[in-house]
């Protein structure tokens, strides 16, 4: 039962767009999402993080947007350039327990 | 300095086998994990430890047993290794904002 999904197994952008990144969760208790990227051959590394209790989290050219009611939350990137091609990972966790991942989804920045 | 670091980065043995990974972390943190990456690149949790009391163990077979010999320690074993076990195994450890960081991984190839 796989409880965070990212539906979009790749998505392709020009260098300059901006990269939007989905993804959906059906456990009403998760209380804190994030977003990892992932180079070849390499651990997932940390990008951004959200709490319930808010909405929206900007870091630089990272934005993660969340919407409680319809258990969705989403990456933006503006603008997109060549080094964000990697494959970006959903979590989620309920009260700091462990993560939950999605499937992830393979971003190619198109210079 | 590494934060997560993991060894070895590739093993390969053959069926029937018992092997070790060892994991350590530096970061002072209380929980660790291991997670497994399976061929469809779906991580998945196998085990968390916090304070050296395991405290969540999934549908992993009892081949699988994780050991820590310290806070900073997270090894994994594995006995009578067979063909699906080949994937990239995860070490992680999280700080107290929910925040996990990642080891590069290992990647099993069971012949």
């Amino acid at each position: 039962d796989q409880q965070v999904k990212q539906n979009s197994p790749s998505l392709s952008v020009q260098e300059g767009r901006i990269s939007i990144l989905n993804c959906d969760y059906t456990n009403s208790m998760f209380d804190y999402f994030l977003w990892y990227k992932k180079y070849p051959a390499e651990g997932p590394t940390f990008l951004i993080s959200i709490s319930s209790i808010k909405d929206k989290n900007e870091d630089g050219r990272f934005t993660v947007f969340l919407n409680k009611s319809a258990k969705h939350l989403s990456l933006h990137i503006v603008p997109s350039q060549p080094g964000d091609s990697a494959v970006y990972f959903c979590a989620a966790s309920a009260y700091g327990n462990q993560f939950y991942f999605g499937t992830g989804t393979s971003l190619t920045v198109i210079p | 300095d590494t934060a997560v670091s993991q060894t070895p980065k590739y093993l390969v043995t053959q069926m029937g086998n018992d092997k070790s990974i060892k994991c350590e972390q530096n970061l002072g943190h209380d929980t660790m994990y291991w997670y497994k990456q399976d061929s469809k690149k779906f991580l998945k949790i196998m085990f968390s430890y916090n304070n050296k009391e395991l405290i969540i163990n999934e549908t992993v077979p009892n081949r699988f047993s994780p050991k820590s010999p310290d806070k900073a320690h997270l090894n994994l074993h594995i006995n009578s290794l067979e063909l699906g076990d080949s994937a990239v195994y995860f070490c992680a450890s999280s700080n107290r904002e929910g925040r996990a960081f990642f080891g590069q991984g290992t990647r099993l190839t069971v012949v």
